[in-house]
């Protein structure tokens, strides 16, 4: 997991609040991925962003989820009014060298 | 169509000895990665080895080999002298396009592997 760093590892949210998950790639590069694995289920990719840049988002549902990668600062996978549907494992990833990518350990969200 | 495809059910294997774990792939890109992704019940995911679509060799890593299969498009994953605790998901997965390229991973629904003492 060299390096790329999430927060928090759990997060439990009641359903209708809001949930915020942080990012922070490997040391020195300016882009991250963010994936979501549903119970049982392999990832599944969601938003690519560098920073201040979107790049890929075609992976992220059209409504209540954002995310966003500042100049300054961690990324931020942001879910507006959660629903149970939403509870998932969401990790991020950054890739240093063609062959390699590296993920975070993860958040677990849990909707209540 | 899926473009990883992990049909094996749940494997078992003894203690000590190799074990393989299935992965084919569909792309029409001529430049792909193949990725192997280790996730142990802490739920973190681990990289374990990986294999360019022009690589001349098989990528190996200590116990992991990787068994390219390009006409077949498959891309098996050899575990040696198993461990207990190989004992984990793991997950195939793909990188379609150019190095340096958009990155981003397609994944495989994963197998679960158990190691017996």
């Amino acid at each position: 997991n060299a390096g790329v760093m999430q927060n928090p590892r759990h997060l439990v949210r009641r359903r209708g609040q809001e949930a915020r998950l942080r990012c922070s790639p490997m040391k020195g590069h300016s882009h991250v991925y963010w994936y979501r694995q549903l119970p049982e289920e392999g990832l599944k990719f969601m938003v690519y962003l560098q920073k201040e840049n979107i790049i890929d988002e075609s992976g992220m549902p059209k409504e209540r989820f954002s995310a966003e990668f500042p100049k300054e600062g961690p990324s931020i996978l942001r879910i507006q009014q959660v629903v149970r549907g939403d509870s998932a494992a969401y990790f991020c990833a950054s890739s240093p060298r063609d062959r390699e990518a590296f993920f975070g350990q993860g958040t677990r969200l849990t909707v209540v | 169509a899926q473009k990883i495809t992990q049909t094996q059910p749940g494997m078992f294997v003894q203690e000590k000895e190799a074990v393989t774990l299935d992965c084919t792939y569909d792309t029409s890109d001529p430049s792909y990665g193949l990725f192997w992704y280790k996730q142990p019940s802490s739920g973190e995911m681990i990289f374990l080895i990986y294999q360019g679509s022009y690589d001349q060799q098989n990528a190996t890593e200590g116990r992991y080999s990787l068994n390219f299969q390009k006409a077949r498009k498959s891309a098996n994953l050899v575990i040696s002298a198993s461990q207990l605790g190989d004992s984990a998901m793991y997950f195939c997965a793909m990188r379609e396009g150019l190095a340096g390229a958009n990155s981003k991973l397609t994944f495989g629904k994963g197998i679960t592997l158990s190691v017996r003492p």
